[in-house]
């Protein structure tokens, strides 16, 4: 089982429509959890972090974490064709264990958002 | 605010030769931390630097190594290259104690032929 692990997509919606990436983890201990954006040729962009449960906001991202079922989700709303792009997930872990500092990341999924 | 750099942008070696990649920090960053990324895969961690010293360091050989200088800027050497070494190489910057952002450098494609 991978640490962390992304919907395998391809994943391709319609411009204005909500994109839906999701992630699990396997390590309980994971404290902080971040979505980066990477466009092809190019290295990854923080887009949103979040460490307590629940739902957090930033313009048209949502990011939500379910601790109890080891879930993170990213939620893009009136997608773009700037959207485009990969997505990773990372998972970080609490201070003083033995992955605190480094980021675990899935394998990314590829967003195509068609006009 | 000047972001993370990182030189080169490109290289390529030869197998069995010996690499050395760059990174500076973000202003006001003082944690460097560095990641392979093969191609269609996600980034792994290699090793992060605090302090000057290696704090944690990933599943990777003693072929790669590194240091971080006094102004926080880091280096990342591979020894005895071997082909499976072609990836891009990440260098991320985050400052201890605020936080867990970390922020990625545009990074090294190194190219081993």
């Amino acid at each position: 089982q991978k640490e962390v692990e992304q919907n395998s997509g391809p994943l391709s919606v319609p411009e204005g429509a909500i994109a839906s990436l999701n992630c699990t983890y396997s390590d309980r201990g994971s404290q902080s959890f971040f979505w980066y954006r990477q466009y092809s040729g190019k290295s990854p962009e923080l887009i949103m972090f979040i460490y307590s449960n629940g739902d957090k906001e930033d313009g048209r991202f949502t990011a939500q974490l379910n601790k109890a079922s080891q879930y993170v989700s990213l939620l893009i709303r009136d997608s773009q064709p700037s959207d485009s792009a990969t997505y990773l997930c990372a998972a970080r872990g609490n201070a003083g264990g033995t992955s605190y500092g480094k980021l675990t990341f899935g394998q990314g999924t590829i967003l195509t958002v068609h006009p | 605010d000047a972001g993370v750099t990182q030189s080169p942008t490109h290289l390529i070696k030869t197998r069995g030769q010996q690499v050395t990649l760059r990174c500076s920090p973000k202003s006001g960053h003082d944690t460097v931390s560095w990641y392979q990324q093969a191609l269609g895969q996600g980034p792994q961690f290699i090793f992060q630097y605090y302090e000057e010293e290696e704090r944690q360091r990933g599943n990777f050989p003693d072929r790669f190594s590194g240091h971080q200088f006094p102004n926080y800027s880091s280096e990342l050497n591979v020894n005895a290259l071997l082909l499976g070494d072609s990836a891009l190489y990440l260098c991320a910057s985050s400052l201890e104690g605020w936080g867990d952002e970390q922020y990625f450098g545009p990074g090294t494609r190194l190219t081993v032929t």
